[in-house]
């Protein structure tokens, strides 16, 4: 079963754009939610991360919206660039282990 | 600084033998030690979490006379792939965490990854 569900699996977005990436939980232990960037054949990095206490955290162009009623949490990547082209997954933290979604493949075409 | 660090970056290896990997932190000490692996175009999925000092907890479905943990130190963890098959193949990445930076989330800091091809 999967506890954190991701979508989309694949993103295409033009540069300048934003990019908009869903997830959604079942687990009310979940207390904190991280989103990762991970370039091919690289180890993910932490990109930006949230409380369930919070409803939004900006960082630059990335912007995390949380909606602790209906479970759910996006990821907003203002302005997309060619850069920003890699895989993001959003994960849920519980007992200190990460529970990781399916993954988004963004694509920021120049 | 949170530097993890992974060796080999990609192995080759023939079916029925042994592969270690190794996961150090850099420049910090590391409580606690994970180690996940992906297949292509999926996601990470956890393997184990080690203690520096104790027995290794493995996840379900995870074979522990398989996947050999040991976190011998603070800044050192292995994980041997035993008697490796072609299913095996996969990008296995660890992370490192610390109870240093207190908080209520200790943020794990990732390996580049390791290739390993079973032939």
């Amino acid at each position: 079963q999967q506890q954190v569900k991701q979508s989309p699996q694949s993103l295409i977005v033009q540069k300048g754009g934003i990019s908009i990436i869903n997830c959604a939980y079942e687990n009310t232990a979940f207390d904190y939610f991280p989103w990762y960037q991970q370039f091919p054949g690289k180890g993910p990095a932490l990109l930006i991360a949230i409380r369930p206490d919070v409803s939004e955290k900006k960082e630059g162009r990335f912007t995390i919206s949380f909606n602790k009623s209906a479970k759910q949490f996006s990821l907003h990547i203002m302005d997309s660039q060619p850069g920003d082209s890699a895989t993001y997954f959003c994960a849920a933290i519980q007992g200190g282990k990460l529970i990781f979604g399916q993954g988004t493949e963004l694509s920021v075409k120049p | 600084g949170a530097v993890v660090s992974q060796h080999p970056s990609w192995v080759i290896c023939k079916s029925g033998t042994s592969v270690k990997i190794e996961c150090r932190s850099l420049d910090f000490q590391a409580t606690t030690m994970f180690w996940y692996r992906q297949f292509p175009k999926q996601s990470l999925m956890l393997m184990a979490t080690s203690n520096e000092g104790s027995k290794a907890t493995y996840e379900q479905g995870v074979e522990k006379d398989k996947f050999l943990i040991n976190h011998a130190s603070l800044t050192l963890s292995t994980l041997t792939v035993t008697s490796a098959h072609p299913e095996d193949s996969s990008f296995y990445i660890c992370s490192a965490t610390t109870t240093q930076g207190g908080g209520t989330y200790n943020e794990q800091f990732f390996g580049p990854g390791t290739r390993l091809t079973v032939l």
